[in-house]
């Protein structure tokens, strides 16, 4: 059975600093992928990162990287320069690695992001 | 903005009730998720839909059911309702299966069952 876990349920950072946003992951696939999705209180899942099992490089977009250690099994979000807008609950995902298993996500219980000033 | 919109985005319900809930998913997209997201939680996956079948189901029973249309919108239908069916209500649509694709979410439906 697939897990994961984020162990951070709040979290705060000043404005224009970097924050890193914990995930662990249990599974017994070989091929898996790796999901963040922010969550503003507008309840909308927006997409921020994709993390493959068996990429080789850790991914970036923009100011979101993945920190992806595959043998501590763990999938983590730095955010860099954090901005206001960046205050919202962050879930972390995985999806199962074999063709067909098209879209079902398993999520963690999120971690609630404020940036200050 | 993703493409994919649900409808209604707010609803109440009394106990026992049946509901149906919409999700339009973004153009070209032949698979949609459905999830159930309590408050305070993750989402948790209720099941799939791919080229109008039902592909994949989680742990909710059967009183939730779905639809997939020719176009690829879809809906999800809860009878019986209770009180713990009170959640966000998310759709999510891809364009295909496989590895590498993303999961595009729409807005919710928030549903208050009373």
């Amino acid at each position: 059975a697939q897990k994961i876990t984020q162990t951070q349920p709040g979290m705060f950072v000043q404005e224009k600093e970097a924050v890193t946003l914990d995930c662990t992951y249990d599974t017994s696939d070989p091929s898996y992928g790796l999901f963040w999705y922010k969550q503003p209180s507008s309840g909308e899942m927006i997409f921020l990162i994709y993390q493959g099992s068996y990429d080789q490089q850790n991914a970036t977009e923009g100011r979101y990287s993945l920190n992806f250690q595959k043998a501590r099994k763990s999938a983590n979000l730095v955010i860099s320069a954090s901005q206001l807008g960046d205050s919202a609950m962050y879930f972390c995902a995985m999806r199962e690695g074999s063709t067909g298993g098209g879209n079902k996500l398993t999520f963690g219980t999120g971690t609630q992001l404020k940036v200050e000033l | 903005e993703t493409g994919v919109t649900q409808s209604p985005t707010h609803l109440i319900k009394t106990r026992g009730q049946q509901v149906t809930l919409r999700c339009s998913s973004q153009s070209g997209h032949n698979t949609v998720s459905w999830y159930q997201q309590a408050l305070g939680q993750g989402p948790q996956f209720i099941f799939q839909y791919y080229r109008e079948e039902e592909n994949g189901r989680g742990n909710f029973p059967p009183r939730f059911s779905g639809l997939q249309f020719p176009n690829y919108s879809s809906e999800l239908n809860v009878n019986a309702l209770e009180l713990d069916d009170s959640a966000l209500y998310l759709c999510a649509s891809s364009l295909a299966q496989g590895r590498d694709t993303e999961a595009f979410f729409g807005q919710g439906t928030r549903l208050t069952v009373v």
